[in-house]
């Protein structure tokens, strides 16, 4: 089946700091999506996006969307304590009764003040 | 906007009893709603797709007579968990689509089942 891939499975940074993260696949998507998860939480929409090489940015976040349409990367700038958490990638192949949603395993932001 | 809600948030329940976790968008329709299950630090698992007013289509390994699933209204999902067991101890967590690009998720029922 359709996977994507999250690496490391933790990231260290300290305050102030900027940081990338990457996600992978071997298929095509239409869609990524990136999500934030607190603990004991839902995910939380961060960042969408819709069309190969598109680039979006909210606040401190921006996300890219590959041109081969495998590959996502979301940027973190400036990190302060309340972004720990969780990072998730999710892939979105639209079509009929078969649309749904692939998650990456995800990546603990640990955050030192 | 796009605000999904679960009810309950928690729930606690002696082996063997049935559970009913609600989902419900609060400020959108939902054609689609989504049902994932989630262990310790790991990623969510899709359960179910449920569609308004049609038969929910499984995921391949889940038992569609164990998690029962209703979609009676475009705002409404229900996951019924019946005859619950130790093992089916998770984190629920639903999503809703107003399209077929996005999906907003819940906040998670944690299920216990002594």
């Amino acid at each position: 089946g359709q996977q994507l891939n999250q690496s490391p499975q933790s990231m260290f940074i300290q305050e102030g700091e900027d940081v990338s993260m990457n996600c992978t696949s071997s298929s095509i998507f239409n869609t990524w999506l990136w999500y934030k998860q607190d603990p004991g939480e839902g995910p939380v929409l961060l960042i969408a996006l819709y069309k190969a090489g598109e680039l979006t940015s909210n606040g401190r976040l921006t996300a890219q969307f590959g041109i081969t349409r495998k590959d996502s990367f979301l940027n973190i700038s400036a990190s302060i304590p309340s972004d720990v958490g969780i990072y998730f990638c999710a892939g979105f192949t639209t079509g009929g009764a078969n649309s749904k949603l692939t998650f990456g395993k995800g990546i603990t932001l640990s955050v030192r003040p | 906007g796009a605000v999904v809600s679960q009810h309950p948030s928690w729930v606690i329940c002696k082996s063997g009893t049935s559970v009913k976790i609600e989902c419900r968008s609060l400020d959108f329709q939902a054609t689609t709603m989504f049902w994932y299950r989630q262990f310790p630090k790991q990623s969510l698992m899709l359960m179910a797709t449920s569609n308004e007013g049609s038969k929910a289509t499984y995921e391949q390994g889940v038992e569609k007579d164990k998690f029962l699933i209703n979609h009676a209204s475009l705002t409404l999902s229900t996951l019924t968990v019946t005859s619950a067991h130790p093992e089916d101890s998770s984190f629920y967590i639903c999503s809703a689509s107003p399209n077929r690009n996005e999906q907003f998720f819940g906040p998670g029922t944690r299920l216990t089942v002594l």
